[in-house]
């Protein structure tokens, strides 16, 4: 059975820094990879997906991942109060259904 | 606004009452899913369909829950006699299977169970 390993927090970072989440994962077979952002009360959204062929960059959101260390990084350069959320990892399992972890709670103070 | 509708939004019940939602998916998605999720948690898969079948239920989706997706098109997912336990969000997720790289959440259906 796939697992996913997330950081509770809450993650406190000061508006303009950078947040690093991270999230390690179980199966080394694991071919893609997402990170999911979720506000208080609303459901997942989709905001980054990588493979295991490299990282990717997305405006000021940077997916990276240590295949050697099976983690996942999602960095947030000069982090916003909007960027306050859980950020949620997750792999696909069997069928495309998704494995998530418990999330990380991002607060990020004015 | 994703596209996936889900109905009820909020739903409280009592203790052994049975309850329904439903699950409207974007028209053109052939899979669906259903997912649980209690607070301070991440999402727990409970069950998807490709078009009406049913091809997959977790372990977590005990003898009281029930889905079905007739017609392949919106969902319904059934727990007959809750339990405080069952509280949670229920979010209904949809994809087109040929293209795997996101799952378009619904809003969620809150359930409560007193």
């Amino acid at each position: 059975q796939k697992e996913v390993e997330q950081n509770s927090g809450p993650l406190s970072v000061p508006e303009g820094a950078i947040a690093s989440l991270n999230c390690t994962y179980s199966d080394r077979g694991s071919q893609s990879f997402f990170w999911y952002r979720q506000y208080s009360g609303k459901s997942p959204e989709l905001i980054m997906f990588i493979y295991s062929n490299g990282d990717k960059e997305d405006g000021r959101f940077t997916a990276q991942l240590n295949k050697a260390s099976q983690y996942v990084s999602l960095l947030i350069r000069d982090s916003q109060p909007s960027d306050s959320a859980t950020y949620l990892c997750a792999v696909p399992g069997q069928g495309g259904k998704l494995i998530f972890g418990q999330g990380t709670e991002l607060s990020v103070k004015p | 606004d994703t596209g996936v509708s889900q109905d009820p939004r909020h739903k409280i019940t009592k203790r052994g009452q049975n309850v329904t939602f439903r699950c409207d998916p974007i028209s053109e998605h052939n899979r669906l899913y259903w997912y649980r999720q209690t607070l301070g948690q991440g999402p727990e898969f409970l069950t998807y369909f490709q078009n009406e079948a049913q091809l997959e239920k977790s372990r977590l989706l005990s003898d009281r829950f029930s889905a079905e997706r007739p017609k392949g098109s919106f969902s319904t997912l059934e727990i007959q006699r809750t339990e405080q336990g069952d509280s949670a969000m229920y979010l209904c997720a949809s994809i087109l299977s040929r293209d795997s790289n996101e799952q378009f959440f619904g809003p969620g259906t809150r359930l409560t169970v007193l």
